[in-house]
């Protein structure tokens, strides 16, 4: 069974550039889940997507996109990039309470 | 406003010993809770769960109680091993709710031989 999987491992970006960031689920999950960690804190919410609908977001302006895709892969899109972007993102995927993280993708914004 | 708050930065602990990790939270409306573990250039990664109707499940050396009246939650590990050592997370939600998982600034457990 293959776990959580996202590319690329790092980025780096300048400020008002967009980016993209990419998911795939763990085999059987239909629900995936997008944080920001930035250092020296917990991951934040960003939104959530169920079978291909948005189902959740957290508070983050709407610069910050998704899709997902029929086989629950997904994306995490973000415009007009600022230096406070800069963070770990994490993708979580679920099929019931548990989710499970892949190894994030590092952006850095200079 | 934090709503899950992991007060202790920082723990060391000998191997062998418990480890006892706080988490406290201010929304009542929070009914799920986990505990993920995350070491360095990897994702968190789940560890253990409880619903808001048990105050106590465990799973091997890992045990995690609630408190529901004073919205307190702990993870204790024994014994503490070396491969313990990493940061620990407490993240909570609330189903219906329309919110995911809110996770709080972790802990850093540092488990000495």
């Amino acid at each position: 069974e293959t776990g959580v999987t996202q590319s690329p491992t790092h980025l780096i970006k300048t400020r008002g550039q967009q980016v993209t960031l990419r998911c795939s689920s763990q085999s059987g999950h239909n629900t995936v889940s997008w944080y920001q960690q930035a250092l020296g804190q917990g991951p934040q919410f960003i939104f959530q997507y169920y079978r291909e609908e948005e189902n959740g977001r957290g508070n983050f302006p709407p610069r910050f996109s998704g899709l997902q895709f029929p086989n629950y892969s997904s994306e995490l899109n973000v415009n007009a990039l600022e230096l406070d972007d800069s963070a770990l993102y994490l993708c979580a995927s679920s099929l019931s309470d548990t989710q499970y993280f892949g190894p994030g993708t590092r952006l850095t914004v200079l | 406003d934090q709503q899950v708050k992991q007060n202790s930065p920082s723990l060391s602990v000998q191997e062998g010993r418990i480890s006892i990790l706080n988490c406290d939270y201010t929304n009542s409306m929070f009914d799920y809770f986990l505990w993920y573990k995350k070491y360095p250039a990897e994702g968190p990664t789940f560890l253990i769960s409880i619903s808001s109707i048990k105050d106590k499940n465990e799973d091997g050396r890992f045990t995690v109680f609630l408190n529901k009246s004073a919205k307190h939650l702990s993870l204790h590990i024994v014994p503490s091993q070396p491969g313990d050592s990493a940061v620990y997370f407490c993240a909570a939600s609330a189903w219906g709710y329309g919110q995911n998982f809110v996770f709080g600034p972790g802990t850093r457990l540092s488990v000495l031989p």
